[in-house]
């Protein structure tokens, strides 16, 4: 089983501020690279899938990036608000379109 | 498709008792997981099966769990016999070949 190395593990930020967060992963057998978004008290959403080197998905104020050469990936939110506040997890493939292992998350937290 | 469903939200158990949980993926997915949540691990992956079959079932922590998937629409976790340090909430998530849809959980509480 690949491991997936999230960072920072927590995050505090003021509305209004953007932020980062990263995702590593091991590069060799790259399959695809999943975030999801994980709110207190319900179960995680998918955000975004990446399956390409220079990937670049965006919802929103939420975007992410994916670099599978050197194995890793930033989730970026711009102008956080509160309702951003949750855990971020990613998630890669243990092998080809099966079970996904993830990464233990950031959480973030903003304040009004 | 009302999601993936699982039974029960909350179990309350006292140790050494046997514990079932329940998940029914959504139709037509193909693989089902089973995941555990602590504060110490994270989202910790258990067991997973593909087309009904178990494929990897080495994050299963120990002889105590099991897990069965008799058919495509059904799947039990069951612990015996449970402990205190089994206590987390446990997630069933299904998926058809990319993302994974997560059940809403079983937090298990046992004493």
């Amino acid at each position: 089983i690949l491991n997936v190395e999230q960072s920072p593990q927590s995050l505090h930020v003021q509305e209004g501020d953007s932020t980062n967060f990263t995702c590593s992963f091991p590069s060799s057998n790259f399959y695809a690279l999943h975030w999801y978004r994980w709110e207190t008290a319900k179960s995680p959403e998918a955000l975004f899938v990446m399956t390409l080197n220079g990937d670049e998905k965006k919802k929103g104020r939420i975007s992410a990036t994916l670099n599978t050469k050197e194995g890793y990936s930033y989730l970026y939110i711009k102008g956080s608000q509160p309702e951003d506040s949750a855990t971020y997890l990613c998630a890669h493939p243990s092998q080809a379109g099966t079970a996904l292992i993830f990464g233990k998350g950031t959480t973030l937290s903003v304040s009004s | 498709d009302a999601g993936v469903i699982q039974s029960p939200r909350h179990e309350v158990t006292e140790m050494g008792q046997e514990v079932t949980l329940r998940c029914k993926p959504i139709s037509g997915h193909n693989s089902l997981f089973w995941y555990r949540q602590t504060m110490m691990r994270g989202l910790e992956l258990l067991i997973y099966f593909n087309n009904n079959v178990p494929i990897d079932d080495s994050g299963m922590p120990e002889d105590r769990f099991s897990a069965k998937m008799p058919n495509a629409s059904f799947s039990t976790l069951k612990i015996q016999p449970s402990e205190p340090r089994d206590s987390a909430v446990y997630f069933c998530a299904s998926s058809y070949n990319t993302e994974a849809f997560f059940g809403q959980g079983t937090r298990l509480t046992v004493v």
